[in-house]
This record gives C-alpha cells, sequence and structure tokens, in this order.
C-alpha cells in the first residue's frame, strides 16, 4: 500500500488568484495522478505526473491551467491557475502501486473560489 | 456506452439487510479490478481487490465474471457504517495502464 498526505487539505480562495497543492507519497511509485470530484460527481481524471518529464493531461485540461511537476518518484505537485468559482472542488492525488495496480489516494485538497 | 457503467442508486436498506451492487465494463482488455468506498466529502479508499474465483473479506463478497464483463459486491448484515458510495474500478492495460472509475453507488443504511 501507500500513504499519500496532501496539503493543503482546504483553502479559500480569491478569484483571479493560484493555488499549488503538494503531494506527498511514503515509498516510490512509478505512477501518480491527479483528479478532480466536484461536488456530486464521479472521478475526473485531470493527468498523469510523469517522473523527470511533462504530465499527460486528459482531455479538457491544459498545462496552462493545472501545471503539474514530479520531480522525483514520491513527491508532485498540482497548480490551479487564475482560478474561478467553477475550479470549486476536490482535488485528489494518487498513486498507484502494488500487485495489480491498485490506486492509492491522498485526502483531498478542498479548494472553494471566491 | 460507458466503460465502467454501474446503477447509481441510491439504495435504501435497513440495518442487517442483505444489499448487492453490480457493475458491468466494456473493454475485454480490463486486467484488474477492485471496490473502493467513498464517504461523503473523502477521498476513495480501497475495499478489496476482485478476483476471478471470488473474494470474501468479513461481510462483503466480490465476484468477477469475465465473460459477461461483470463485477459484483454483496454486502451481508448492513450496518449503519456502510452508508457510503461504492465505485467500481477497473484497470485496463492497452499499451500502458489506465483506470476507470465507475461513477458510484450510493447505498443508505437505516436504522
Amino acid at each position: 500500500s501507500a500513504v499519500i498526505s496532501q496539503k493543503p487539505s482546504r483553502d479559500i480562495c480569491q478569484r483571479g488568484t493560484s493555488l499549488t497543492i503538494q503531494c506527498q507519497v511514503d515509498s516510490q511509485v512509478t505512477m501518480m495522478f491527479w483528479y478532480r470530484q466536484q461536488p456530486g460527481q464521479s472521478l475526473t481524471l485531470i493527468a498523469t505526473a510523469n517522473q523527470g518529464s511533462e504530465a499527460t493531461y486528459e482531455s479538457g485540461f491544459v498545462i496552462d491551467k493545472f501545471p503539474i511537476s514530479r520531480p522525483n518518484l514520491t513527491f508532485s505537485t498540482l497548480t490551479v491557475s487564475n482560478m474561478s468559482p467553477e475550479d470549486s472542488s476536490i482535488y485528489l492525488c494518487s498513486a498507484q502501486t502494488g500487485s495489480g495496480n491498485t490506486i492509492y489516494f491522498g485526502e483531498g485538497s478542498w479548494l472553494t473560489v471566491v | 456506452r460507458k466503460e465502467v457503467e454501474q446503477d447509481p442508486g441510491p439504495f435504501n436498506v435497513p440495518e442487517g439487510a442483505t444489499v448487492a451492487f453490480n457493475c458491468t465494463y466494456s473493454n475485454s482488455a480490463s486486467q484488474s479490478f477492485f471496490w473502493y468506498r467513498q464517504d461523503c466529502r473523502k477521498e476513495p479508499k480501497l475495499l478489496m481487490s476482485v478476483y476471478s474465483s471470488g473474494n470474501e473479506d468479513g461481510r462483503f463478497t466480490a465476484q468477477l465474471n469475465r465473460a459477461s464483463q461483470y463485477i459484483s459486491l454483496l454486502i451481508r448484515d448492513s450496518k449503519l457504517s456502510d452508508s457510503a458510495t461504492y465505485l467500481c474500478v477497473v484497470n485496463l492495460n492497452t499499451g500502458g495502464f489506465k483506470t476507470i472509475f465507475g461513477a458510484g453507488t450510493r447505498l443508505f443504511v437505516k436504522a
């Protein structure tokens, strides 16, 4: 298994500002991902954080809006740029590891944009 | 057709009831299967992996039917604390691993 720590756990931000979320895994993992889950909705994959190279973004998500860093095998950051109220959501960091490539999640970062 | 489909519910059951959730997946390249539990305003947490031979963990039993591309989760003797959303999750290997989450089935267990 993997223990994943995210911070901040929650924040209230002004529109037009940016927020960086940090994710730390307690072991080296090959695959890390960032998800978004809006209230009452299912998980949406934002991107795969690739170590040492640019993240791979899903349709509808772009690097300018959601820049991601992955400097090593245990750490990643997601920045939500130029925020608007529509960005209010929970952002979840996850890592894939173990037999069967199980996904483990951090506790999430609750973002409210006002 | 969605890659992973679940009945969204909600399922409203009394304590002690047995409840079953179903999930179908469309891609035959699916390789591994899981059920996750997500409490309100919390992150999803792994409940159990699903194996072709079926597997049981206490009151929870998961089964996989590869021929029908169907996964199930059975909860016996439901507790109030079982109230949550249950997510069906499938890993595909199509040249690289891809994880697909179902939208979840909401369960309410009532006293």
